[in-house]
């Protein structure tokens, strides 16, 4: 069964901090896709990032950086020098090769103080 | 190039009403899904639309249906309403599997 797991449900920083948000998935799957969402109070989420199985590569996004390990089913989102604005609730989620349906982690609240 | 728009943005309806949702997918997208989010948990699938048909369907009870028209909308309909059903039902949509789900500003329903 898959099951995406956010064992962080609150994280607190002050502003310029580096804050990592992690991430541990489950499926049997070969073949699936990572994603992180940001939810800011408004609601919506906003896609930050996907990742497929087969691309292990780091990816860098400007105060943004994501480290996929699949020897760890981790995949595990940074925010450098974090800012008020980034306060929100984080999620994480899996989808298999041949569908969007997308299992969500319970998410992680980021608050960023000044 | 407007994105995923949902209708209405708040509702409170009572306990054993029937309630109707609604979704606009972003441009170019042909394939909606419906979330139920209750407060402090991570979006739950409830089905999938494709084609005008349901193409995948979470574990919700038969109450919750839906539709997909012709231009790709699509409705969320509830029946005889529980006040568990109060939560935040998010409507994505996506141009092909797998490439990820872009989101609405969900629909928030309180059943009293």
């Amino acid at each position: 069964a898959q099951k995406v797991t956010q064992a962080q449900t609150e994280i607190s920083v002050v502003e310029k901090e580096d804050v990592t948000l992690d991430c541990v998935y489950e499926t049997r799957d070969t073949t699936y896709y990572l994603f992180w969402y940001k939810q800011p109070p408004s609601g919506e989420l906003v896609f930050l990032i996907r990742r497929n199985s087969f691309d292990e590569q780091n990816e860098i996004s400007g105060r943004y950086s994501w480290n996929f390990q699949k020897s760890t089913s981790s995949f595990n989102f940074t925010i450098t020098a974090s800012q008020v604005v980034d306060s929100a609730v984080y999620f994480c989620a899996l989808s298999e090769a041949n569908t969007d349906k997308l299992i969500f982690g319970t998410g992680t609240r980021l608050q960023v103080f000044p | 190039d407007a994105g995923v728009t949902q209708s209405p943005t708040h509702l409170i309806k009572t306990r054993g009403q029937q309630v109707t949702l609604r979704c606009s997918p972003k441009s170019g997208h042909d394939t909606v899904s419906w979330y139920q989010q209750a407060l402090g948990q991570g979006p739950q699938f409830i089905f999938q639309y494709y084609e005008e048909e349901e193409r995948q369907r979470g574990n919700f009870p038969d109450r919750f249906s839906g539709h997909q028209f012709p231009n790709y909308s699509s409705e969320l309909n509830v029946n005889a309403l529980l006040l568990g059903d109060s939560a935040l039902y998010l409507c994505a949509s996506s141009p092909r599997q797998g490439s990820g789900a872009f989101f609405g500003q969900g629909t928030r329903l309180t059943v009293v």
